[in-house]
C-alpha cells in the first residue's frame, strides 16, 4: 500500500542551526502538506504546497521556513535557525485532489537543545 | 478563525460498552470533515471523510455521522486493540487545502 515516508524519524539540533526535514509524498499525488505537533497539543497547519509553490501558510509559516520540491519525488521543510520552540513533531501529508483525504507520514521528531 | 472542538478529551471503556466521540466545528464556509486514529508517537491515520449533512460511514466497529452542525464517531463492541487517539479535522473553501483538527479524544479500551 503506497505510503507518505519521512526522513529522519528523530533529529536533534542545536539552538541556531538550519534543519531539513524530508518526505516522500504518495507517488501520484499532487498535493503536499507540513503540519507540526508539539507535544500534547493539537496538529497544527504549517503549509500547504500545490504546482510548485504555497497555496495557503499559516501564521507558524514565518520566514524561517521554507519548503521546496527539489526532484519529481522529495519534499521538503527547511528551518533556517532553530528555535528552542521549533521542538515537536513535524508531520508530512500529501493527497491526490484538492479537499480529499489526506495521507500522512510518520512524523519526524525534531528536538532542538 | 474556524475552530473544531472535540470532546470528552479522554474516554475509557470496557471492552464491549459502546459509546460515541463528538466534534463540533465552525460550521460557515466547512467543505467537509476527515476522521483519524492516530497511536502514540505516530502520524495520523485515515479513517473516514464525510461530506454531508446526513452522510454516514462505516468501517468494522465505527461509524462517523456528520450533522449540520457536528460530526460523531461511534464505537460499537470496542475492543482494546481500538485504544488510540481519535481526531476530526475540518476544511474549508478557499484554505487551500488546509485541515483543522481539533484536539482529540483519547480512547482506552480495558479488557
Amino acid at each position: 500500500e503506497p505510503e507518505v515516508t519521512q526522513t529522519p524519524s528523530h533529529q536533534v539540533t542545536q539552538m541556531g542551526q538550519e534543519v531539513i526535514l524530508r518526505c516522500v509524498p504518495i507517488s501520484n499525488h499532487l498535493y503536499f502538506y507540513w503540519y507540526r505537533q508539539i507535544l500534547g497539543q493539537k496538529v497544527e497547519f504549517l503549509v500547504s504546497f500545490y504546482n510548485n509553490e504555497i497555496s495557503e501558510k499559516s501564521e507558524i509559516f514565518d520566514d524561517q521556513f521554507s519548503v521546496e520540491r527539489p526532484d519529481g519525488s522529495n519534499f521538503t521543510l527547511k528551518i533556517r535557525s532553530t528555535k528552542l520552540e521549533d521542538s515537536a513533531m513535524y508531520f508530512c501529508a500529501s493527497s491526490g485532489r484538492l479537499n480529499t483525504e489526506a495521507f500522512f507520514g510518520q512524523g519526524t521528531r525534531l528536538t532542538v537543545v | 478563525e474556524d475552530q473544531v472542538t472535540q470532546s470528552p478529551e479522554a474516554l475509557r471503556l470496557q471492552e464491549g460498552e459502546s459509546s460515541s466521540l463528538n466534534c463540533s466545528y465552525t460550521v460557515s464556509g466547512l467543505r467537509g470533515l476527515f476522521w483519524y486514529r492516530q497511536d502514540p508517537g505516530k502520524g495520523p491515520e485515515f479513517l473516514f471523510t464525510l461530506y454531508s449533512a446526513g452522510e454516514e460511514k462505516e468501517k468494522e466497529r465505527l461509524k462517523a455521522t456528520l450533522t449540520k452542525k457536528e460530526s460523531f464517531l461511534h464505537i460499537t463492541a470496542p475492543k482494546p486493540e481500538d485504544s488510540a487517539t481519535y481526531l476530526c479535522a475540518g476544511f474549508y473553501y478557499n484554505q487551500g487545502g488546509k485541515l483543522i483538527f481539533g484536539q482529540g479524544t483519547e480512547l482506552s479500551v480495558k479488557p
